[in-house]
């Protein structure tokens, strides 16, 4: 059984700094482009940020362009997003999200059950 | 970038109805259009990729059709558990990777 487990969420100011990670299991991790998609509150889904099953790619919206860094450590079966200079309209609730296929990184067919991340003062 | 457009953004459907949602793309992205169902306080689920291939335990009342820049979900004969937001995506010429704005379906 796949399963995807976000964690690192929380409250952090302006200008902040965080750390999301995805633990994954029930498939071959690294066979698998994994991404970030998030959800603002009330509002719609946006993709975050892919990056392929080696690492070796990496892909971003461009919102988070520049402030965003996808990485994954396939020996841990995990996926990581660092986020810096976070602001306002970064909050959201944040998952990541498997690809379908191994040739096909674009299409979603598991997602975690998400984690809120708060940009406040 | 591709935008993708749906409608309505919300419809009302009483049980046992037929709901029909569309989704436009700006410019084609051949059949590589999904479609997912989100209902409140959990992640989206994947119902349709390719714009008509269900994915793995999707009941058969759910259908996708389609192709280029138009596309439609029919779920044939509503039941309680369906009333939920759904959301189109292209996967096609990407990044980025960009999702329509939404189809709440409601109960009438």
């Amino acid at each position: 059984e796949v399963q995807l487990l976000e964690s690192g969420g929380g409250l952090v100011q302006p200008g902040g700094s965080l750390r999301l990670s995805c633990a994954a299991s029930g498939f071959t991790f690294s066979s698998y482009a994994m991404s970030w998609v998030r959800q603002a509150p009330g509002k719609g889904l946006e993709w975050v940020s892919v990056i392929s099953g080696s690492g070796g790619s990496t892909y971003y919206a461009d919102s988070v362009k520049g402030r965003f860094t996808v990485s994954r450590d396939n020996s841990k079966n995990t996926l990581y997003v660092q986020m810096n200079s976070l602001r306002a309209e970064d909050t959201a609730v944040y998952y990541c999200a498997k690809a379908g296929s191994v040739v096909v990184a674009a299409l979603f067919d598991y997602w975690g059950q998400g984690i809120l991340v708060t940009v406040s003062s | 970038e591709i935008v993708m457009t749906q409608s309505p953004a919300t419809l009302s459907v009483s049980p046992g109805e037929r709901a029909t949602l569309s989704c436009r793309a700006s410019q084609s992205v051949s059949s590589n259009l999904a479609w997912y169902q989100q209902k409140p306080g959990q992640a989206p689920r994947l119902l349709i990729y390719g714009a008509s291939t269900r994915a793995t335990g999707i009941p058969a009342r759910f259908s996708g059709s389609g192709s280029g820049t138009e596309f439609t979900l029919t779920i044939s004969s509503l039941q309680s558990e369906d009333f939920a937001v759904y959301y189109c995506q292209h996967y096609n010429n990407w990044p980025p990777i960009t999702f329509g704005q939404g189809t709440r379906l409601e109960i009438k």
